[in-house]
């Protein structure tokens, strides 16, 4: 099994260019989360889906968008990518909400 | 103030030594606490689940403090492969976990 898969690795976009994290997950997990880690900052939360057909805010939606494509896959869509997206972002599942995470590999982005 | 608090460190020990972390929080409704450890440009992992009763796992140790809102990660004897970042990460109910924004340990020889 591959637990949390993520893809691309690393990303290179202009400001104002749009793209699409993928995440997929073979864990039978109802709610996904998508993270972003910037130096000193921590994990910060963008948005989470509790289950297949939902999502919600997290700490810091502004300039994302998300899908729950199924119960697998889980996208972050960034329409017009700004500096200040530069980041590494993670998706994440646990077996239940309050139990630890799984991560996947992580996407580092750099916007120029 | 921070929801979770850590200090950034770095902590550099030599080989053998023992090293304490702590994490404060600021939600008393917080229920479940975890200890999760990131190696360099790679995805964090769970390293412990922290217990009311405090939890050990070899090296490691685990402490809970209700009182006080913190937690603890003791590592004895200390190997050059612990040279990580420890997050400290708790869930306050919900779908909300919270993590810290880590504590960098270098272990020398």
């Amino acid at each position: 099994n591959a637990g949390v898969t993520q893809t691309p690795k690393f990303q290179v976009l202009k400001t104002g260019q749009s793209m699409t994290l993928q995440c997929a997950q073979d864990m039978n997990h109802n709610s996904m989360y998508w993270y972003r880690q910037d130096p000193g900052m921590g994990l910060r939360l963008i948005y989470y889906s509790a289950s297949e057909g939902t999502t919600d805010k997290g700490e810091v939606p502004n300039g994302y968008n998300v899908s729950r494509l199924n119960k697998r896959e889980f996208s972050l869509r960034l329409e017009s990518a700004a500096p200040s997206q530069t980041s590494v972002y993670f998706c994440a599942t646990p077996p239940r909400p309050e139990e630890t995470q799984y991560f996947g590999p992580g996407t580092r982005l750099l916007v120029l | 103030r921070k929801e979770v608090e850590q200090d950034p460190g770095p902590f550099n020990v030599p080989e053998g030594a023992t090293v304490a972390f702590n994490c404060t929080y600021s939600n008393s409704a917080s229920q479940s606490f975890f200890w999760y450890r990131q190696d360099c440009r790679k995805e964090p992992k769970l390293l412990m689940s922290v217990y009311s009763s405090g939890n050990e796992d070899g090296r490691f140790t685990a402490q809970l403090n209700r009182a006080s809102q913190y937690i603890s990660l003791l590592i004895r004897d200390s190997k050059l492969s612990d040279s990580a970042t420890y997050l400290c990460a708790l869930n306050t109910g919900g779908f909300k976990t919270i993590f810290g924004a880590g504590t960098r340990l270098f272990v020398k020889a």
